[in-house]
Order: C-alpha cells, then sequence, then structure tokens
C-alpha cells in the first residue's frame, strides 16, 4: 500500500515563527502536492513539485515556500506564520502521468497564535 | 481560469434514500476523478472517468462522465450511514497533466 506521512498531526505554532511541515511518500512517486484545507473552500492547491528540486505554484503560494531535495520528502515552510495561515494542510503524491490518483497523507492541523 | 462546479454543498438524506452530486467544467476535461473524505479523515480516492459518457459502477455508487466531457455525476443508490463524508470531483485538462482542479465537494449526511 501507498503510504505518505506527515510529520505532525498537530501543530501549534506563535505568529512570526518558521514552520516546516515535512511530508514523506514511500512508493517513489515522483509528483508530489501541498494542499490546505479551509471550511467550505475545498482544497486549495499552495504547491507541487514533479522532480527533484523541481517545483510549481500553485493556486495559493503567497507566504509559503517549498523543498523536494529528495525524491520522497517534500517539504512545506511558512517563512513567518501568520493567523491567516490557521488551517489543515495535506500532502499528497502520485505518480507521473494523467491516469493516476493522488494519495494523501494523514494532514496537519496547524494552528497560528 | 480553470474551475470545477460542485453542486450542492450538503445535503442531508434519510438512510435509504438516494443522493447526487454533480460536477460541471466550462471547458472539456481529460478526465475526472472522485474522492471521498470520511469525517476527520483525508481524501481517498475513488474512481477515474476518462471516455466521454463512460459509466462506471462500484456496488452503490454511479460514475457518470457527460459525453462533451464537461460534467459528471457521482449517484449513490439507498445511501447507508457508512456513506457520510465529503465527496469532491477533481479534472484534469489538457496541456497540465500534473494537476488537479478541485470542486468544492459535496458533503453527505445520512440520518439512520
Amino acid at each position: 500500500d501507498v503510504k505518505v506521512t506527515q510529520s505532525s498531526r498537530y501543530l501549534v505554532k506563535r505568529t512570526g515563527e518558521k514552520v516546516f511541515l515535512e511530508c514523506v511518500q514511500d512508493m517513489d512517486h515522483e509528483n508530489m502536492f501541498w494542499y490546505r484545507q479551509d471550511p467550505g473552500l475545498g482544497l486549495r492547491l499552495i504547491y507541487f513539485s514533479y522532480d527533484v528540486k523541481m517545483k510549481e505554484k500553485g493556486d495559493i503560494p503567497e507566504g509559503y515556500s517549498v523543498s523536494r531535495e529528495k525524491k520522497e520528502r517534500f517539504s512545506l515552510i511558512l517563512e513567518s506564520a501568520s493567523t491567516n495561515q490557521t488551517s489543515m494542510y495535506l500532502c499528497a503524491s502520485s505518480s507521473e502521468g494523467a491516469s493516476y490518483e493522488q494519495y494523501f497523507g494523514p494532514g496537519t492541523r496547524l494552528t497560528v497564535t | 481560469g480553470q474551475q470545477v462546479m460542485q453542486i450542492p454543498q450538503y445535503q442531508h438524506v434519510q438512510e435509504g434514500e438516494d443522493f447526487t452530486t454533480y460536477c460541471n467544467s466550462s471547458t472539456t476535461l481529460s478526465n475526472i476523478q472522485w474522492y471521498k473524505q470520511r469525517p476527520g479523515g483525508h481524501p481517498v480516492f475513488l474512481i477515474q472517468l476518462v471516455k466521454s459518457g463512460e459509466v462506471k459502477k462500484q456496488k452503490r455508487l454511479t460514475f457518470q462522465f457527460g459525453e462533451a466531457k464537461k460534467n459528471s455525476s457521482l449517484h449513490i443508490t439507498a445511501t447507508q450511514t457508512t456513506d457520510v463524508g465529503t465527496y469532491f470531483c477533481a479534472g484534469r485538462y489538457a496541456g497540465n497533466n500534473r494537476k488537479l482542479i478541485w470542486g468544492l465537494g459535496t458533503s453527505l449526511a445520512v440520518n439512520p
């Protein structure tokens, strides 16, 4: 079974802190994604990566950056956390190609106070 | 921009009633996927539709892709409490096959 793991299930940070969210997949997938999910707004894509060291902006990249140094690991970085970044963050991975579904991690609920 | 509209946003049904959620795109999709997210869980892939007019069934779930590949539906027959959750459609467009464009989801509540 494909497994996507995220470093924390719950996280509480203070405004202005630098926050790292880690995601690891074990199926050698080329593509990895970071989403945030807020009530009534569905899943919004922040960034995605289709190869090591490659990244593309999603729909809401402002205030975020990403890093992919190894194929299995995709990190989301909040350079200076703000209260409007309080959300559920979901990582996903998929194989290359249009036919492949996305596999999601359990999510990290981040609260910024 | 590319958007996938999904309706309704919420649906309450009595156990045993049918349920349908609809997705619509203004432009032609390459394919469309459906996911289910249980309360407190993460989205889980259900199915992918690729061909014009395609219909696929999974037990009590029926998925359809429109002839023009601009709309899709998920129909659940005789809902059960285990069907509770949010159902998302997510489409792909030609020229950007890596990204999924997500509908906002339909939250289904089932009264026993």
